[in-house]
């Protein structure tokens, strides 16, 4: 399968512990986009990469999220000090990043639940 | 920034009527719009878009209507089979930026 994974599917953590979520996104595709999405709602833009540079972070990315890209293939996202409102689905998604390059796959998500 | 209004957030029909979802946005300068469906415990699935260039494009029993004049953009699913059966966002995309603007999505019940 060449779509876009991610690792692990579902997660349940307790509050004040610290998580961190994979995504492996589609093979040569340069742009990487993590999304937070709740019940009822849209996806929520955190951030996104091109290569391994981390271009733009959202207001809703607090100090207690990190991602990396280390290489320019995968990439993580760490949430610290977990609190009940971070339980939500967190999305990856990738794109070529080419011109017209523009269109957004996703994978099928990390569901978190912080009790 | 870009703003995405979505309508009707519940629409529910009878097994081969046709389903409508409208969306608008707010900047004039969003040239590409995306369709995703999002299955129950899955990630946001792809199925048309449209670029600012064209005012209609179909495949198969999809089809997306773009009105840049009014700013508005719609999804037609025709001959809807329960398998429809799902949550669909709409999306906008400014030209420059890379960071799509999300509707708050519709969910589709046919009925069989």
């Amino acid at each position: 399968d060449t779509g876009v994974s991610q690792n692990p599917r579902h997660k349940i953590t307790k509050r004040g512990q610290n998580v961190t979520f994979r995504c492996d996104p589609i093979s040569e595709h340069n742009r990487l986009y993590w999304y937070r999405q709740t019940l009822g709602q849209g996806p929520e833009f955190l951030t996104y990469f091109q290569n391994e540079a981390q271009l733009e972070k959202s207001r809703l990315l607090s100090d207690r999220f990190s991602a990396e890209r280390p290489k320019g293939s995968f990439s993580t996202l760490e949430i610290q000090r977990t609190e009940q409102g971070d339980s939500a689905m967190y999305l990856c998604a990738s794109s070529p990043g080419t011109q017209g390059g523009e269109t957004q796959y996703f994978g099928p998500g990390t569901r978190l639940l912080v009790l | 920034g870009e703003n995405v209004e979505q309508h009707p957030s519940t629409l529910s029909v009878q097994e081969g009527d046709s389903a409508v979802i409208k969306c608008t946005y707010s900047d004039s300068a969003s040239n590409y719009f995306p369709w995703y469906k999002q299955e129950l415990g899955k990630g946001p699935q792809l199925i048309i878009d449209i670029r600012s260039n064209v005012g209609e494009k179909k495949d198969q029993r999809i089809a997306v209507t773009l009105n840049k004049t009014a700013k508005h953009f719609s999804l037609h699913i025709t001959e809807t089979q329960p398998e429809d059966s799902a949550v669909y966002f709409c999306a906008a995309l400014s030209g420059g930026s890379y960071i799509p603007t999300f509707g708050r999505g519709t969910s589709l019940i046919v009925h069989p």
